[in-house]
């Protein structure tokens, strides 16, 4: 099994809601990363997880706060973000953080803010 | 600041002709080179890479070439097929963290 998942597809939420998406692997890889991705653009590192531990953060805002609940589960929970923030979120993992370690990714969630 | 970059957003190219994707980089200590494929309304597809140490990769029908001198990056793919109708992106790894910086990407169109 090769395959990234993401939830939900697709969602659309209110500034002032909260919401979370969720990112599941079961290829035995212990780092998870987080991007954003905006239309017609490439994809921007936002958080990478090694162990379950947060060992990068981009200086994303604080109204996304990602969460490593286990080895094979990344969360992003959304809180109080902006129009600007819609973007295609990609998960991202790795078997570990070597500089060789071929990334393999979710089809990401299409995020609309509105 | 550092960066990888494309230098054509848009490639257009006839069914069973070859396909050549250019990239720049500036980060001269960068070690690894990765191509990815996104197909709309999927997440990048890991195609081939490249470590700093060799000057070309070859895969199927793709091969990869590395000129560290200029600091660029190629993508050749042979006989494009219309399911190699993609967006392309170059990316860099960084020695730590497993960071991949991409390019800003180019979408090839494969005519029938």
């Amino acid at each position: 099994d090769t395959e990234v998942t993401q939830t939900p597809k697709h969602l659309v939420m209110g500034m002032t809601n909260k919401k979370s998406l969720k990112c599941e692997q079961h290829m035995g890889h212990r780092a998870m990363y987080w991007y954003k991705q905006k239309a017609k653009k490439p994809p921007e590192l936002m958080f990478v997880y090694s162990y379950e531990k947060l060992s990068i953060n981009e200086s994303v805002p604080s109204r996304f706060s990602p969460e490593c609940p286990n080895s094979s589960l990344l969360n992003l929970h959304l809180h109080a973000l902006q129009p600007e923030d819609s973007a295609l979120y990609l998960c991202a993992s790795s078997q570990d953080l070597g500089t060789t370690g071929e990334q393999y990714f979710g089809p990401g969630t299409r995020l609309t803010v509105t | 600041g550092e960066s990888v970059g494309l230098h054509l957003p848009t490639l257009s190219v006839q069914e069973g002709d070859n396909s050549i994707i250019n990239c720049a980089y500036s980060n001269s200590a960068s070690d690894y080179f990765i191509w990815y494929k996104q197909e709309s309304g999927k997440g990048p597809q890991f195609i081939i890479d490249i470590r700093s140490n060799m000057d070309k990769r070859q895969g199927q029908r793709v091969t990869v070439l590395l000129n560290k001198t200029v600091k660029h990056l190629s993508l050749q793919i042979a006989a494009t097929q219309p399911g190699d109708s993609a967006v392309y992106f170059c990316a860099e790894n960084k020695a730590a963290g497993n960071k991949l910086t991409f390019g800003g990407g180019t979408r090839v169109l494969v005519k029938p």
